[in-house]
């Protein structure tokens, strides 16, 4: 699976959009992009994910650039429940039959009041 | 959505017994379950991958004889810290794929493992 680079932290105002960047440079034509998110003491929660179109859903929209090397996850409307690291994974496949996520250090986004 | 129950959510130990966590699917069929473990201030890392009725496959670096893995039917699967010591303290975390496919690996909520 590809590698990704995030930003070890990012901070947001409550209430305002929070974007978070992933780079992924080496991303192959079958790899789908992931978010996940991890609340402090709890396991991953999956946001989103895509392969080369832009994506919305009740939680987030995940826009994939053209070149498909790079990615941003957008909270619209950042609340501080989502004060979490943010994880951007990439891996071959739609379907997890026996695929494990790699985890990489991921994004600190704290929410301030 | 589909659900993962992990139990306990946390648990203390003596140094030297041995210590079980449950990694339950609760309304699909994992056919495989990973799990993981989370030491602060750092990312998941991938211990092992059990499949049903099957030997679990452990990652380089991860003792099979002191992390032992039961994964007995397609909604249970069990890790067991056997001598557990201090330096085992840690976060522990289960996933598992659903047999019938999905986008979407699911996870459980983790136990915190302390060893004193």
């Amino acid at each position: 699976d590809a590698k990704t680079t995030q930003p070890t932290s990012m901070d947001c105002a409550e209430g305002r959009a929070a974007n978070l960047p992933c780079n992924h440079s080496t991303i192959s034509g079958n790899e789908y992009v992931y978010w996940y998110r991890q609340i402090h003491s709890q396991g991953p929660q999956y946001i989103i994910h895509g392969l080369k179109n832009n994506e919305t859903n009740e939680m987030a929209s995940l826009i994939i650039t053209e070149d498909r090397k790079s990615s941003t996850l957008i909270l619209p409307h950042a609340t501080l429940r989502d004060t979490a690291v943010y994880y951007c994974i990439v891996r071959v496949g739609q379907y997890n039959y026996g695929q494990n996520f790699v985890f990489g250090p991921g994004t600190r986004l704290s929410v301030l009041p | 959505g589909a659900v993962v129950s992990q139990h306990p959510s946390r648990v203390i130990c003596k140094s030297g017994t041995s210590v079980k966590i449950e990694c339950r699917s609760l309304d699909f069929q994992a056919t495989t379950m990973f799990w993981y473990r989370q030491f602060p201030k750092q990312s998941l890392m991938l211990m092992a991958t059990s499949n049903e009725g099957s030997k679990a496959t452990y990652e380089q670096g991860v003792e099979k004889d002191k992390f032992l893995i039961n994964h007995a039917s397609l909604t249970l699967s069990t890790l067991t810290v056997t001598s557990a010591h201090p330096e085992d303290s840690s976060f522990y975390i289960c996933s598992a794929a659903d047999r019938g496919g999905s986008t979407e690996a699911f996870f459980g909520q983790g136990t915190r493992l302390t060893v004193v």
